[in-house]
């Protein structure tokens, strides 16, 4: 079966690091994408691991354990505009399956 | 990345009636995605549209309740048929890119509710 769990909802502060986890049981595992959707718009691509270890890509960095089943996204410097849902998605044989996502709010 | 385009962009429709929406990419795709996403729900993939031949329905979706068109490689419709309160959602469609192929890329979505 598929089964993709990460957080409901995150808070965190304006400038500070924050750490969204995903946790994925999915058949035929390829790789693991991050989604950022803000309220209203289309998710947009964030970044996709395909081998173990941490990708960083400017403010934001994924990373992947597939012998854990296990990833996460690290927002670094965060800013007001982050402010969005956090979707985690795991590429299986013949499918992507979503997480629900995470909401995450940035406070001043 | 590609550009989509889908309409329209919200609608409240009445228990009952059909809803079709358009979906536009600016190049050419083999495939096209449709997915619903329900209040606080993950992306649930609906079918896959291919140019030419019949759409592919995930299970728990069908086409009588979900007709899709896809008359050229820039172009697809999903209609929601007989909609009921449970159809109100937001309908996303997507294509795949990337330098691997697999990154979906979505439209804006069209966010429906039936009274």
């Amino acid at each position: 079966g598929q089964n993709i769990d990460q957080p409901t909802e995150m808070t965190a502060t304006e400038g500070a690091i924050v750490q969204i986890n995903c946790t994925y049981q999915t058949s035929g595992f390829n790789g693991l994408f991050w989604y950022q959707q803000h309220a209203g718009e289309a998710p947009t691509f964030l970044s996709y691991n395909v081998l173990d270890g941490l990708e960083e890509k400017g403010r934001f960095s994924s990373f992947l354990s597939r012998s854990k089943g296990y990833s996460y996204l690290l927002l670094k410097e965060l800013q007001m505009k982050d402010s969005a849902s956090y979707l985690c998605a795991a590429e299986g044989a013949n499918n992507l399956f979503f997480g629900t996502g995470t909401r995450l709010t940035v406070i001043p | 990345s590609a550009v989509i385009s889908q309409k329209p962009s919200r609608d409240i429709c009445q228990r009952g009636t059909s809803l079709t929406i358009q979906c536009q990419v600016d190049s050419q795709v083999t495939m096209m995605f449709w997915y619903r996403q329900q209040p606080g729900q993950s992306l649930t993939l609906i079918a896959t549209a291919n140019q030419g031949s019949e759409a592919t329905y995930e299970s728990g979706f069908v086409i009588d309740k979900f007709p899709i068109s896809r008359p050229n490689l820039t172009f697809s419709t999903l209609t929601v048929s007989n909609m009921s309160p449970e159809d109100s959602s937001i309908y996303l469609c997507s294509v795949e890119g990337g330098h691997r192929g697999n990154i979906q890329y979505f439209g804006a979505g069209t966010r429906l509710s039936v009274l």
